[in-house]
């Protein structure tokens, strides 16, 4: 089974230019995660998506911050413009639903410098 | 304000020791507790999580332990491998439609041979 893909794996800006991440998840995953995780922190929840209704964004900076999931599957996310404080590891996930029961997993991350 | 909180930022055991990795939470809403593994350049993956109305939950060399009361849970991993070598993150989730996870700071656990 293949695992959630993520692309790029890094990236680096200068602050006010834009950026777009990609994220294709399991196949069959109704539920997608983006989280944004800062260096020695744990993962922040940004955007949460069921199909492709969003039900949580409450901690996206929807100034700056937008994310989609057309059709359900692959999803983007887009910074623009980008800030020094945005440097960090964007993860993606997937599970099957939205019951904590199911587990989340992991893309390998796209890691954003901005300078 | 940290909901879930790991207070120690790295742990170093000798290969075939016990690890324990610790956990505390504030809300009291949380009803269930999960812990991932993460490698360098890795996304994290799930290892083993435990509802609130369980007290210990095992899966091979893995206990997890949950204390209500005292809102603490903890990871035990006997014995240990130099492949446990990794940061280990404490997440919490509370009851409800949208079960958004809260995630510790994370531990570094080196396991040394």
């Amino acid at each position: 089974e293949a695992g959630v893909a993520q692309s790029p794996r890094y990236k680096i800006i200068e602050k006010r230019q834009s950026v777009a991440f990609w994220c294709n998840p399991i196949s069959g995953h109704a539920t997608l995660y983006w989280y944004q995780q800062i260096l020695g922190q744990g993962p922040k929840l940004l955007i949460q998506f069921q199909n492709n209704g969003v039900v949580d964004d409450s901690q996206l900076p929807k100034d700056r911050f937008s994310a989609e999931r057309l059709k359900g599957v692959d999803s983007t996310l887009k910074i623009q413009p980008a800030k020094l404080e945005d440097s960090a590891v964007y993860l993606c996930a997937s599970s099957q639903g939205l019951a904590v029961a199911y587990e989340q997993y992991f893309g390998p991350g796209t890691r954003l410098t901005v300078t | 304000d940290q909901q879930v909180k790991q207070n120690s930022p790295s742990l170093s055991v000798q290969e075939g020791r016990i690890s324990i990795l610790n956990c505390d939470y504030t809300n009291s809403m949380f009803d269930y507790f999960l812990w991932y593994k993460k490698y360098p350049a890795e996304g994290p993956t799930f290892l083993i999580s435990i509802s609130s109305i369980k007290d210990k939950n095992e899966d091979g060399r893995f206990t997890v332990f949950l204390n209500k009361s005292a809102k603490h849970l903890s990871l035990h991993i006997v014995p240990s491998q130099p492949g446990d070598s990794a940061v280990y993150f404490c997440a919490a989730s509370n009851a409800g439609n949208n079960r958004k996870l809260i995630w510790g700071l994370g531990t570094s656990l080196a396991v040394n041979p």
